[in-house]
């Protein structure tokens, strides 16, 4: 059974670092994209970012670019998304997904993880 | 990038009734589009993809059409459990945005 296991909520002040992590299992980690979306309050589902665990290959929404950073480390099956330094308008549920095989579209959504970020 | 819309924005609807949702690209995806169900507090969950393959376990009360720029979404006869969010998303080029969804809730 594929399984996404996000990091738990966070607070942040603005200006502040952050790195969320997603633990995949029960597939070849390596072999499937793994991606990030955002849904802030009451609002729609936003591509972040996403990965090619096997070669580190990866995109970026335009509307993110330069903002965060997708990674890897294929040794713990393990995604992350990083921030250098939050803005309030950062503050949103981040779901981490898995894409089907040679598709962009995700069948296997994680838990999601709540970032707040407030002064 | 390709631009989704959908329409209604709200669709309200009686148990049992049919609830049909629409979903347009702003350029031809192909059969590339997916649709996904979004309940308070949880993730989305897929329902349907190459516009009209369920996923698993997805009841047979949800189907899908389409192909190019035009996708419906029905829903033969409501149950409770199916008041949510509906999104759809291309799949055909990255970004694979998603479009802004459509409420379906008790009339």
């Amino acid at each position: 059974e594929v399984q996404l296991v996000q990091s738990g909520a966070a607070l942040r002040k603005p200006g502040e670092s952050l790195k969320i992590s997603c633990k995949g299992s029960g597939y070849t980690f390596n072999s499937y994209w793994i991606g990030w979306v955002r849904q802030m309050p009451g609002k729609g589902l936003e591509w972040m970012a996403i990965i090619y665990p096997g070669d580190s290959d990866s995109r970026y929404s335009p509307s993110v670019q330069g903002q965060v950073t997708i990674s890897a480390d294929k040794s713990i099956s393990t995604a992350y998304l990083q921030w250098r330094s939050l803005k309030a308008s950062d503050s949103a549920m981040y779901y981490c997904v898995q894409f089907a095989f040679g598709e962009l579209f995700p069948p296997y959504w994680g838990q999601g993880t709540l970032v707040t970020v407030s002064s | 990038e390709i631009v989704m819309t959908q329409s209604p924005a709200t669709l309200s609807v009686s148990p049992g009734e049919r609830a049909t949702l629409s979903c347009r690209a702003s350029q031809s995806v192909s059969s590339k589009l997916a649709w996904y169900q979004q309940k308070p507090g949880q993730a989305p969950r897929l329902l349907i993809y190459g516009a009209s393959t369920r996923a698993t376990g997805i009841p047979a009360r949800f189907s899908g059409s389409g192909s190019g720029t035009e996708f419906t979404l029905t829903i033969s006869s409501l149950q409770s459990e199916d008041f949510a969010v509906y999104y759809c998303q291309q799949f055909n080029d990255w970004p694979p945005l998603f479009g802004p969804g459509t409420k379906v809730d008790i009339k």
